[in-house]
């Protein structure tokens, strides 16, 4: 089946550790994303890649980073200089960057213990 | 900036009672608008994509239309199955970057 697979689907962290959530997509999508989602608040946009070795910066890029060395995965590392890491985070992709709509995968709930 | 704001923030609702969410957007250069649906700790499942005012998408007991300035996802004769919570967004073209705004969300729960 084609989708977007999350894992872990649980990740506890202690403090001042980095930690790496996993996204593939076996879509043959372009576009992929990392979003953050805390209670009551909207999606926000962590980091988003267009193409193959290409990523920007969202909204809340500060305390994160990702790299897209291949075209079905974009790993995202949650580092000890993002300082309420705590939520859960969503992949997405799309067909293409600003063009389509986003499919999600299932996410992962980051708990800093 | 691009805004997106859900109404009720939550609605409660009998089996077969129907009624309608609203989506109300301000966004530079709409590309489209997006209708997710969303379980509790599951990620977002994609419902609907509208590109124009007048636009209408149906799906089951779901329909979702648009004018210039909000969507309306109807829910006719809701299921207890149909409980979840809505989310809209928009994506944007102003300046030189796309861009999907999210609101908050409409929790919706239907009683047997």
């Amino acid at each position: 089946d084609g989708g977007i697979t999350q894992s872990p689907k649980y990740l506890f962290r202690k403090e001042g550790q980095n930690v790496t959530l996993s996204c593939e997509q076996n879509l043959n999508h372009d576009a992929m994303y990392w979003y953050r989602q805390d209670p009551g608040q909207g999606l926000r946009l962590i980091y988003y890649s267009q193409i193959v070795n290409d990523f920007q910066k969202g909204d809340i890029a500060e305390g994160y980073s990702v790299s897209r060395e291949k075209k079905e995965s974009f790993p995202l590392t949650v580092t000890s200089a993002q300082k309420n890491p705590t939520a859960f985070y969503l992949c997405a992709s799309s067909t293409q960057y600003g063009n389509t709509e986003a499919f999600f995968g299932q996410g992962t709930r980051l708990t800093v213990v | 900036e691009d805004q997106v704001t859900q109404s009720p923030e939550a609605l409660r609702l009998q089996e077969g009672e129907s009624s309608s969410l609203n989506c109300s957007y301000t966004v530079s250069g709409l590309r489209g608008l997006f209708w997710y649906r969303q379980d509790p700790g599951k990620g977002p499942e994609f419902l609907f994509t509208l590109y124009s005012a007048g636009e209408e998408k149906e799906k089951e007991r779901l329909k979702a239309t648009l004018t210039k300035k909000e969507s309306f996802l109807h829910i006719t004769a809701p299921k207890p199955e149909d409980s979840a919570t809505y989310l809209c967004a928009v994506l944007g073209s102003g300046g030189s970057n796309y861009k999907l705004t999210f609101g908050k969300g409409t929790l919706l729960t239907v009683n047997p």
